[in-house]
């Protein structure tokens, strides 16, 4: 089956530390995208790339660094730089053809700085 | 300013009864597309409808329809029929042509959201 697998579901971490959320998508789209979601609130934009090497500074992408090696990965590392990193991050892709602009989503991970 | 804006922070719906969740939202462009998405508790988010802004009739997926008033800038989701499983939270979203400038990457601006509630 197609789809986004996120990784690790929970994570929890030390104030200072980097963490490293994996994004791997199955379904051949060029376009992948990263959402921070705060209790209650919608979802905000992080960053996003449209093809391999390249990506975009989202709404609030300070503190946060991504990559794009590979079609499938999009790896977004939390710094010690973001300063309130507690959120639950989805990962999302969608595809250029599609004439609607669909975002299928990872099913998230919550990550928490103790 | 806010592009997508929900005012129902919560909302409640008798078991078997039509619920509406209420969207506006905010742009300059002609087209633009409006969708709606289901997140229950559990995190992931569900695609529910899609409505272009040139579509001339109103969207319908199952028991989701969405009531498009173009004048009003306004993309209220209907649930008709309501059931248990519908408990979840609910969001708008819309994708601007700004956004398709920007290659094949289309993100969306979502509202805050309603948690709606179903009552047995």
């Amino acid at each position: 089956d197609g789809g986004i697998t996120q990784s690790p579901k929970y994570l929890f971490r030390k104030e200072g530390q980097n963490v490293t959320l994996s994004c791997e998508q199955n379904l051949n789209h060029d376009a992948m995208y990263w959402y921070r979601q705060d209790p209650g609130q919608g979802l905000r934009l992080i960053y996003y790339s449209q093809i391999v090497n390249d990506f975009q500074k989202g709404d609030i992408a300070e503190g946060y660094s991504v990559s794009r090696e590979k079609k499938e990965s999009f790896p977004l590392t939390v710094t010690s730089a973001q300063k309130n990193p507690t959120a639950f991050y989805l990962c999302a892709s969608n595809d250029r053809v599609t004439n609607t602009g669909e975002l299928f989503f990872g099913e998230g991970s919550r990550l928490t700085v103790l | 300013a806010q592009k997508i804006t929900q005012t129902q922070p919560g909302m409640f719906v008798q078991e078997k009864e039509a619920v509406t969740l209420d969207c506006t939202y905010d742009t300059s462009d002609p087209s633009y597309g409006l969708f709606w998405y289901k997140q229950p508790s559990s995190g992931e988010m569900i695609f529910l409808i899609y409505q272009g802004s040139y579509d001339q009739q109103n969207a319908t997926e199952g028991r989701y329809s969405l009531n498009f008033q173009k004048a009003r800038k306004s993309a209220n989701l209907v649930i008709s029929a309501s059931q248990l499983g519908d408990s979840a939270m609910y969001f708008c979203a819309m994708r601007e042509p700004q956004a398709i400038s920007s290659g094949s990457a289309r993100q969306l601006t979502f509202g805050s959201g309603t948690q709606l509630t179903v009552l047995p």
